[in-house]
């Protein structure tokens, strides 16, 4: 779904590096989130935002950190990162309604941190 | 916080068979159960929701079951073919907190021609 889009797609950094990974949107959708995919451990919840001025910790928040610049724009942070943060990232946003929460995901970011 | 544990993690099916994948939660509050389709290389994509005050929902050759007195739920897809071979991710909103989801580790499911 190009309407949420990544970047980059693919990141090779090294232990300590400061990385952004970028999200944006064309969906006009007040929601976005941030996950992380590791295998057999299924999508875990990194950092969400209902609107620009609200941003929340998800499950797994600790080393991460984010920005939500505008409605369309969702960034995450790794202030220092490390080797057990390789993992692909997905940015998602939703549309709240009639109680369905309909999630549409960006094709990803395969970090690998060295 | 809520807890869905997903079975089994692997599952492989003849052709024209059918799968079954399970899904448990924890949060008797939550309301909302979708399930999502990842093909390899892809991105998780929607494929059929079901809310509480729902027992079955049917969608072509897919299905969702909800037991909310057992808090269980279940994707069943019939007459498999290959291009249902993918990772398939069941979740649960937890009704306080609106609309965050917590996703299940997911089940690869490999269907042989």
């Amino acid at each position: 779904d190009a309407d949420v889009t990544q970047t980059p797609r693919n990141r090779i950094t090294k232990t300590g590096k400061r990385i952004m990974l970028e999200c944006s949107q064309t969906k006009g959708h007040d929601r976005m989130y941030w996950y992380r995919q590791d295998p057999g451990l299924g999508l875990r919840l990194i950092y969400y935002s209902f609107d620009v001025k609200d941003i929340n910790k998800g499950e797994i928040s600790d080393g991460y950190s984010v920005s939500r610049q505008a409605q369309a724009k969702f960034s995450l942070s790794l202030e220092s990162a490390i080797p057990n943060q390789t993992a692909l990232y997905f940015c998602a946003t939703s549309d709240f309604q009639g109680g369905h929460n309909i999630q549409y995901f960006g094709a990803g970011t395969r970090l690998s941190v060295l | 916080g809520e807890n869905v544990e997903q079975h089994p993690s692997t599952l492989s099916v003849q052709e024209g068979d059918s799968a079954v994948i399970k899904c448990t939660y924890s949060d008797s509050a939550s309301n909302y159960f979708p399930w999502y389709k990842q093909e390899l290389g892809k991105r998780p994509q929607l494929i059929i929701d079901i809310r509480s005050n729902v027992g079955e929902k049917k969608d072509q050759r897919i299905a969702v079951t909800l037991n909310k007195t057992a808090k269980h739920f279940s994707l069943h897809i019939t007459e498999t073919q290959p291009e249902d071979s993918a990772v398939y991710f069941c979740a649960a909103s937890q009704g306080a907190a609106g609309n965050k989801l917590t996703f299940g580790g997911g089940t690869r499911v490999l269907v042989k021609p």
